[in-house]
């Protein structure tokens, strides 16, 4: 896996854009960036995918650099039921049925 | 809905029981994953399956073992082998197509007692 590299923690106020990055200076041309949240005592929910261009969804922005070295995950309206550690992965090519490997990630408070 | 269910959410084992756990998908994905969590670690993959009637280990499979029967359904026996079973045990699904993600269930929480 490339390595993925994000900070500890992060707040956002309710209503605003909730910015999260995400490095991975190492990660190979084939590489999808994925991201997931996983909120306490619940599953890992995916929240969107990437290769190299941008994508949207209906839960949130995926923006990756142009060298593909880190990227950025927006959610445009965070609310509190968005408090939630954040993960960003980038598994080898083919890995989908392989292990998924989860570092610390960022831990997002949204608060009032 | 479709979706990927994990029963029980809570379990408890006796010191020298085998337990399982089960995890059930109707998203007709081929490859289904357990995964191990303890408290504020990553995920460290047991087992996966990519197809019905084989499965591999991951990461840590020692002292658990695993059936693939059917597509949907992907149970985890946690054995008296395992030293140290408590944690938070997760069940994810996805195709086979290279860059689809996986999905997860909410998670059992096993301890001993």
């Amino acid at each position: 896996d490339a390595k993925t590299t994000q900070p500890p923690s992060m707040d956002c106020a309710e209503g605003r854009a909730a910015n999260l990055p995400c490095n991975h200076s190492t990660i190979s041309g084939n590489e999808y960036v994925y991201w997931y949240r996983q909120i306490h005592s619940q599953g890992p929910q995916y929240i969107i995918h990437g290769l190299k261009n941008n994508e949207t969804n209906e839960m949130a922005s995926l923006i990756i650099t142009e060298d593909r070295k880190s990227s950025t995950l927006i959610l445009p309206h965070a609310t509190l039921r968005d408090t939630a550690v954040y993960y960003c992965i980038a598994p080898p090519r083919g890995t989908s049925y392989g292990k998924l490997t989860f570092g610390q990630g960022t831990i997002l408070t949204v608060h009032p | 809905d479709g979706g990927i269910t994990q029963s029980p959410k809570y379990l408890f084992r006796k010191e020298g029981q085998n337990v399982t756990l089960s995890c059930e998908q109707n998203l007709n994905h081929d490859a289904m994953y357990w995964y191990r969590q303890d408290p504020g670690q990553g995920l460290r993959l047991i087992y996966y399956s990519q197809i019905v009637n084989d499965f591999q280990k991951g990461d840590i499979a020692e002292g658990y073992s695993v059936s693939r029967e059917k597509k949907e359904s992907f149970p985890l026996t946690v054995t008296s082998a395992q030293k140290n079973p408590t944690a938070f045990y997760l069940c994810a699904s996805s195709t086979r197509q290279g860059n689809q993600p996986q999905h997860f269930g909410d998670g059992t929480r096993l301890s001993i007692l």
